[in-house]
């Protein structure tokens, strides 16, 4: 299968710590890559490769995988943390699948 | 900086076509790839696909062929995502996004309303 899935939502108080978690086939073969967005704005890049943050991303994200599950973890969320989190990957044909999508609410 | 900047927002009627452009500057535009995201409105990241920037060949995702074209323009670092015979649920934000193993770079995204 080249779906990915996610839990719809994901709650967490404010610096306490959250993981994010997105399943699929391909994520034996392919690192995962996380995005988030904000409502009205477009995705941004927050992790990619084993464990890599782009430029401008604080390390208070990181990324993990172990086996078919890949993982966003938030240590110490922030209330600028509230968004919509994205995983992708590519399946066996190289194709960009995209998960559903996780709405993280921070109390 | 990197910037990937979209045309602006689209009213169209059913039956018509549309025209999209995203234009990169900051770098050197056929070293990436280009790709195209379509967002409904609620819904999730759907992708529909990329162009390669140097054979300027397509790739489509299933459930965007035949209505939808991806092209280029290398001579002004812009890349074009033509949909035709529109229909309501075409009704979406699309962004182009800017690919190399991950895509890196976004543009900020063209509402394309179809409404009669």
């Amino acid at each position: 299968s080249s779906e990915l899935t996610q839990d719809p939502a994901v709650s967490v108080a404010l610096g306490q710590t959250v993981r994010i978690t997105c399943q699929g086939d391909s994520l034996r073969s392919y690192y995962a890559r996380w995005y988030q967005q904000k409502p009205g704005q477009a995705p941004v890049l927050v992790i990619y490769g084993k464990n890599n943050r782009p430029s401008g991303i604080p390390d208070r994200f990181s990324g993990s995988s172990s086996g078919d599950t890949a993982s966003l973890t938030i240590t110490g969320a922030q209330a600028e943390d509230e968004a919509d989190y994205y995983c992708n990957s590519r399946d066996s044909s190289g194709n960009v699948v995209f998960g559903g999508g996780t709405k993280l609410t921070v109390l | 900086q990197v910037q990937l900047v979209q045309s602006g927002s689209e009213l169209k009627k059913p039956g018509a076509s549309v025209k999209v452009s995203c234009k990169a500057s900051g770098y050197t535009f056929t070293s990436y790839a280009m790709n195209w995201v379509r967002q409904a409105p609620g819904q999730g990241l759907e992708w529909m696909g990329w162009i390669n920037t140097n054979t300027e060949n397509p790739t489509y995702a299933q459930g965007f062929t035949g209505r939808f074209v991806f092209s280029l323009d290398t001579s002004v670092s812009t890349a074009y995502l033509q949909i035709s015979s529109l229909k309501a649920d075409d009704t979406a934000v699309y962004y182009c996004a800017r690919d190399r193993d991950s895509f890196d770079y976004w543009g900020q995204g063209t509402l394309v309303t179809v409404s009669s």
